[in-house]
């Protein structure tokens, strides 16, 4: 199956900092989604972003679909981003049509 | 509003007892989905439908059953075959077109084994 695979594991910030996130996956996809999952264990999609780039307020994505890549940037970080980011995937040209997690990055936000 | 609701939002299980989990979605999605967290881990897909009585396998299927007889409705059964059921369970739908496939989730449901 497609691996992915995102950096940093664990992230500690200072209120107002930016940050960027990394996801790499293994082979080639035509869905990827950017999830924030907070402390009480919601997940909340942030982008679908299977190329290009999107913005959202403080946040953007951009995914290099060739090169098998999307990062998730987060500008002047607030408490409330706190949580873990997942990245997933489903990957082209195959019958099955569910998305493959990464294992996240834990972000911690310090006021 | 409409949402995806699970529940109960904990469930207790003993040893040999089968439980379901429920999942309700009132966004008339095609697609619905369940998956398994445990501590400090990304998510695994158990079970998915993409239409009402038909489900797939996922990865980690085993020792777990699902029924889809309505749109709405996407019940997850743990039964005694799954040796350790302690974990996280979230479900999840979409509306399952090219293009639109952003996935919406429930709260979950946290089943412990007494």
């Amino acid at each position: 199956g497609i691996q992915v695979e995102q950096s940093p594991p664990d992230l500690i910030l200072q209120e107002g900092a930016n940050s960027t996130l990394r996801c790499n996956f293994s082979d080639s996809v035509n869905n990827l989604q950017w999830f924030h999952q907070n402390p009480w264990g919601q997940l909340i999609n942030l982008f679908y972003i299977p190329s290009g780039t999107k913005q959202n307020g403080r946040l953007s994505a951009t995914t290099v679909a060739t090169e098998r890549y999307s990062l998730l940037y987060i500008s002047s970080s607030q408490t409330t981003d706190s949580g873990v980011y997942f990245c997933a995937v489903e990957r082209e040209d195959t019958g099955r049509r569910a998305l493959t997690f990464g294992s996240g990055t834990r972000l911690q936000v310090q006021p | 509003d409409g949402g995806i609701t699970q529940s109960p939002k904990y469930l207790f299980r003993k040893e040999g007892q089968n439980v379901t989990l429920s999942c309700e979605q009132n966004l008339n999605h095609d697609a619905m989905y369940w998956y398994r967290q445990d501590p400090g881990q990304g998510l695994r897909l158990i079970y998915y439908s993409q239409i009402v009585n038909d489900f797939q396998k996922g990865d980690i299927a085993e020792g777990y059953s699902v029924s889809r007889e309505k749109k709405e409705s996407f019940p997850l059964t743990v039964t005694s075959a799954q040796k350790n059921p302690t974990a996280f369970y979230l479900c999840a739908s979409s509306i399952d077109r090219r293009g639109q496939e952003t996935q919406y989730f429930g709260p979950g449901t946290r089943l412990l084994v007494l």
